[in-house]
């Protein structure tokens, strides 16, 4: 079992904002790193996977870094939108296929 | 194109039944998986099966089996339900090559 770790588990800051979130995840046997954006009554969908260390990734106002050395990884949002609002959950995997997930930072926009 | 569907999205079972949870991908991805998601907890992986005639047990696969009907297909089953399982399952698919996966809606089970 591996120990992915983020920070801070809510948060809630004014349409306009920017934000950002950790993921912190072990250093070694490292293979990626996933971020998954988690709307209530739907399912998580991929934002961005990260493979190298100093990955940085960017989907319109979302962006995310990579540190493999130290285990860490942080998501961006820029000038927050009420429609950012969502969980987003981190999973660091030493394999192509045992995804290991972390509880997720759950975001709240306020119009 | 549906992406991935499971089936059924809600079920209530009594301890000691048993149950198929079905999923299926039309995105001919090869490899699928079975996640559990519980409250304060992140999803947790069951099992999964990297391509068409495999399965390999994940991070939590106490009381459940698995079958990969076919590249389309994998269920999971509970042969004797107890309340630890009650849960939300999610499948989801990867396509080979690439890293993400793709969620299905999942499934809410109550064990009483």
């Amino acid at each position: 079992i591996l120990n992915v770790e983020q920070s801070p588990q809510s948060l809630h800051v004014q349409e306009g904002d920017s934000t950002n979130f950790t993921c912190s995840f072990p250093s070694s046997n490292f293979y990626a790193l996933h971020w998954y954006r988690w709307e209530t009554a739907k399912s998580p969908e991929a934002l961005f996977v990260m493979t190298l260390n100093g990955d940085e990734k960017k989907k319109g106002r979302i962006s995310a870094t990579l540190n493999t050395k130290e285990g860490y990884s942080y998501l961006y949002i820029k000038g927050s939108q009420p429609e950012d609002s969502a969980t987003y959950l981190c999973a660091f995997t030493p394999g192509a296929n045992n995804l290991f997930f972390g509880t997720g930072t759950r975001l709240t926009v306020i119009p | 194109n549906a992406g991935v569907t499971q089936t059924p999205k809600f079920q209530v079972l009594k301890t000691g039944q048993s149950m198929t949870l079905q999923c299926a991908q039309d995105m001919n991805h090869n490899s699928m998986y079975w996640y559990r998601q519980d409250p304060g907890m992140g999803l947790r992986l069951i099992y999964y099966s990297a391509s068409e005639g495999t399965t390999d047990k994940g991070e939590v696969p106490n009381g459940y089996n698995v079958s990969r009907l076919n590249k389309r297909e994998f269920s999971l089953r509970l042969e004797s339900a107890a309340p630890s399982q009650t849960s939300v399952y999610f499948c989801a698919s990867r396509e080979r090559g690439r890293y993400e996966q793709y969620f299905g809606p999942g499934t809410r089970l109550t064990v009483t």
